[in-house]
C-alpha cells in the first residue's frame, strides 16, 4: 500500500514556463513533507520542505503548497530551467525534529525542461 | 566536510554470491538509513541504524539481508546468496541525532548492484 503517491511518472515543460509536480498521501499522521531532487547516477538531494501547520513555503524559484484536507501537495518551479531536469521525489514523515520515524518516499516524477 | 560516502559505486555479483555495501555517514551524523530503489520504483526504506544498534528494520527482507553500524567503521548492508531480483540501486542516508528544521536526510551517491 503506497502511502505517498506521485501519479505522473513524467512531465515535460518548456524552459521559462512553470513546472507543477503533484503528490498525494494517504496517512493522516504525516505532518512534515519534503521534496528531493535526483540526477542520474547521483543520490537524492533535499530541495524544500513544509510543515503541516503551513500551507505554503517558498525558496527562490521553488514553492511547495500543502492542502491538508485534500492530502495533497504540489511543487511549483518557476521559471523552469534546463538544469531542473531530474527526478523529483515527494516524501513525508510523521516525526518531529527530535523523535524518529522513517521518511516515506513516493515513486518520483521525471521532469524534462525543454530549452 | 565530505558528504555521505558509499562504496563501491557499482557492484556486479553472480547469483548465489554475497554483496557487501558500505556507507560512511557525514561527519557528526550518528544515524544511518538504507533505502533501495528498484527499476521504475521509488525509494523504499530498508533499515535505520545508530551506532551498534538497529532501530528499525521493518523494510528489510526477512532472509538474506542484514545490516550493521559498528562502533568503528562504516555501516554495512550485506546481502547473502544474491538473486537477480536484488539488482537495484542502494542508497544510504545519514542525519544528526536531531534532524533539524528540514527533517531531511543527506544521501550518498548509491551503490548500483547488478546480479548476473
Amino acid at each position: 500500500d503506497q502511502q505517498v503517491k506521485q501519479n505522473s511518472p513524467s512531465l515535460s515543460v518548456q524552459e521559462g514556463r512553470i513546472s507543477i509536480l503533484n503528490c498525494d498521501y494517504t496517512n493522516s499522521m504525516f505532518d512534515y513533507f519534503l521534496w528531493y531532487k535526483k540526477y542520474p547516477a547521483e543520490g537524492p538531494t533535499f530541495l524544500i520542505s513544509i510543515s503541516s501547520i503551513k500551507d505554503k513555503n517558498e525558496d527562490g524559484r521553488f514553492t511547495v503548497f500543502l492542502n491538508k484536507s485534500a492530502k495533497h501537495l504540489s511543487l511549483h518551479i518557476v521559471p523552469s530551467q534546463p538544469g531542473d531536469s531530474a527526478v523529483y521525489f515527494c516524501a513525508a514523515t510523521p516525526s518531529s525534529a527530535t523523535s524518529y520515524d522513517k521518511v516515506i518516499f513516493g515513486p518520483g516524477t521525471s521532469l524534462s525542461v525543454i530549452p | 566536510n565530505a558528504g555521505v560516502m558509499q562504496n563501491p559505486r557499482h557492484l556486479v555479483r553472480r547469483r548465489g554470491q554475497e554483496a557487501r555495501l558500505r556507507c560512511s555517514p557525514m561527519k557528526g551524523h550518528s544515524h544511518v538509513y538504507w533505502y533501495r530503489q528498484l527499476p521504475e520504483e521509488g525509494l523504499k526504506f530498508m533499515v535505520y541504524l545508530q551506532k551498534e544498534n538497529i532501530i528499525d528494520e521493518s523494510g528489510m527482507p526477512k532472509e538474506r539481508f542484514s545490516a550493521e553500524f559498528p562502533k568503528e567503521g562504516p555501516s554495512i548492508l550485506r546481502i547473502q546468496q544474491v538473486v537477480r531480483g536484488d539488482s537495484a540501486a542502494y542508497f544510504c542516508a545519514s542525519s544528526p541525532p536531531n534532524r533539524g528544521s528540514n527533517y531531511g536526510y543527506t544521501f550518498g551517491s548509491g551503490t548500483r548492484l547488478t546480479v548476473v
